[in-house]
């Protein structure tokens, strides 16, 4: 079975604090797809980066940057100096080769305070 | 450009009324097409998936249903709605090459009152 767990329902910081969002995946598959999405206020999903299983370089966007570790089965990302505008519910989620579907969890809601 | 849109925006419609949501996309061709709901504060739920005109999958049996008239249009309904299909419906794509990135609409607000 394919499953995402997103333990961390909701996170408060202030800003300039750095905030890590963790993300922990279960698959059979050797090939398959991890992302994650931003969900602003507006509702709509922000597609923010999509990692490889077969490549565990780590990857730096600016503030983001995202930690991928097959050996534990996570895929964290971080945020530095996080800013108000950081403020968001963050979807990590998981699809395997064989099929086009995505396994969402179920959201990290980051609360950023000025 | 690339471009999805989703139709209406909001919507509030009494239990046992008829649902259509409409969903289009702009400067591609057949791309793959995902119908999600998102409950209050829960992650999103695949409904349904289409790889090409007329071919509908199924991801969870309920009152709802899906077509693909056209190839850059999806569209969501309904006979009757149940005060469970309030939610926040979500359409998404992805582009032909199978880039696996799945990009989204901005989503139609939907509740049954």
């Amino acid at each position: 079975a394919q499953k995402v767990t997103q333990a961390q329902t909701e996170i408060s910081v202030v800003e300039k604090e750095d905030v890590t969002l963790d993300c922990v995946y279960e698959t059979r598959d050797t090939t398959y797809y991890l992302f994650w999405y931003k969900q602003p206020p507006s509702g709509e999903l922000v597609f923010l980066i999509r990692r490889n299983s077969f490549d565990e370089q780590n990857e730096i966007s600016g503030r983001y940057s995202w930690n991928f570790q097959k050996s534990t089965s996570s895929f964290n990302f971080t945020i530095t100096a996080s800013q108000v505008v950081d403020s968001a519910v963050y979807f990590c989620a998981l699809l395997s080769y064989n099929t086009d579907k995505l396994i969402f969890g179920t959201g990290t809601r980051l609360q950023v305070f000025p | 450009s690339q471009t999805i849109h989703q139709w209406p925006a909001t919507l509030v419609q009494p239990v046992g009324s008829p649902l259509s949501l409409e969903c289009t996309v702009e400067g591609t061709s057949n791309p793959n097409l995902y119908w999600y709901r998102q409950a209050a504060g829960r992650g999103l739920q695949l409904l349904f998936y289409s790889v090409g005109i007329g071919q509908i999958s199924s991801e969870v049996p309920q009152n709802l249903s899906a077509s693909r008239p056209q190839d850059r249009q999806f569209i969501l309904s309904s006979k009757k709605l149940l005060l469970s299909d309030s939610g926040f419906y979500l359409c998404a794509w992805i582009p032909p090459g199978f880039s696996y990135e799945q990009y989204f609409g901005p989503g139609t607000r939907l509740t049954v009152t």
